[in-house]
């Protein structure tokens, strides 16, 4: 069964830097999202994406994130300079409501841990 | 702004009972719901998505209502089984067009017990 795949599972870093975590869409799938949850708390929306634009995006998703698809597979998310509270499980996540069905497929996350 | 909560926080439930785990939210406008499973430390399995016209939907053991007039939805699990011990999420989409996001719950830590 297709399933949506990110890579690293965890990532570890310093107050400041830049890091992109990568994602890989179900492949027929035309949307795609980013999540967060902070160890403890409820799962936050980020950012949506579609033809390659953003379509929405929470207050969460300032100047210091963004997202691009570099190519016909992976979807990634950039967090130019990372902070304390950046901490958290990121969730890559893709639909594809064209084909009638409006379920969103959730990744395994990558686990951010900012230093 | 919606707000989604999950009631209990937590439950434990002897193997072979059927349980039933809430959620609700504060704005009736929403397009569609979805449960999810979570697993320590790991992604979310989607379980049922019941679209806003819909009442229900079935999956194996598992049975989710919806009463949007309400603001609830319950997943119904039956003949529980020690592999069922996860936390379950429930997800709210809102109607309007475009907007894809989804509001998730606070979560039910289920624990069941051999």
């Amino acid at each position: 069964e297709p399933e949506v795949t990110q890579t690293p599972s965890h990532q570890v870093t310093q107050m400041g830097q830049e890091v992109i975590l990568r994602c890989v869409p179900i492949s027929n799938h035309l949307y795609f999202y980013w999540y967060r949850q902070i160890l403890g708390q409820k799962v936050e929306f980020l950012v949506s994406f579609y033809n390659n634009e953003i379509s929405e995006k929470s207050e969460i998703f300032d100047d210091q994130f963004s997202v691009e698809r570099p190519d016909g597979s992976n979807f990634t998310l950039k967090i130019r300079s990372t902070k304390l509270e950046d901490s958290a499980m990121y969730f890559c996540a893709s639909s594809d409501y064209g084909a009638g069905t409006d379920t969103q497929y959730f990744g395994p996350g990558t686990r951010l841990t900012v230093l | 702004k919606q707000e989604v909560t999950q009631i209990p926080a937590a439950l434990s439930v002897p193997e072979g009972e059927n349980l039933v785990l809430n959620c609700s939210f504060t704005d009736s406008a929403i397009y569609n719901l979805q449960w999810f499973r979570q697993d320590p430390g790991k992604g979310l399995t989607s379980l049922l998505l019941i679209q806003s016209s819909q009442r229900e939907q079935t999956s194996g053991r598992l049975n989710a209502s919806l009463d949007k007039s309400s603001g609830r939805s319950t997943l119904y699990i039956a003949a529980s089984q020690p592999g069922d011990s996860a936390t379950y999420l429930c997800a709210v989409r809102p109607t309007n067009f475009g907007n894809e996001k989804l509001t998730f719950g606070t979560g039910t830590r289920l624990t069941i017990i051999p």
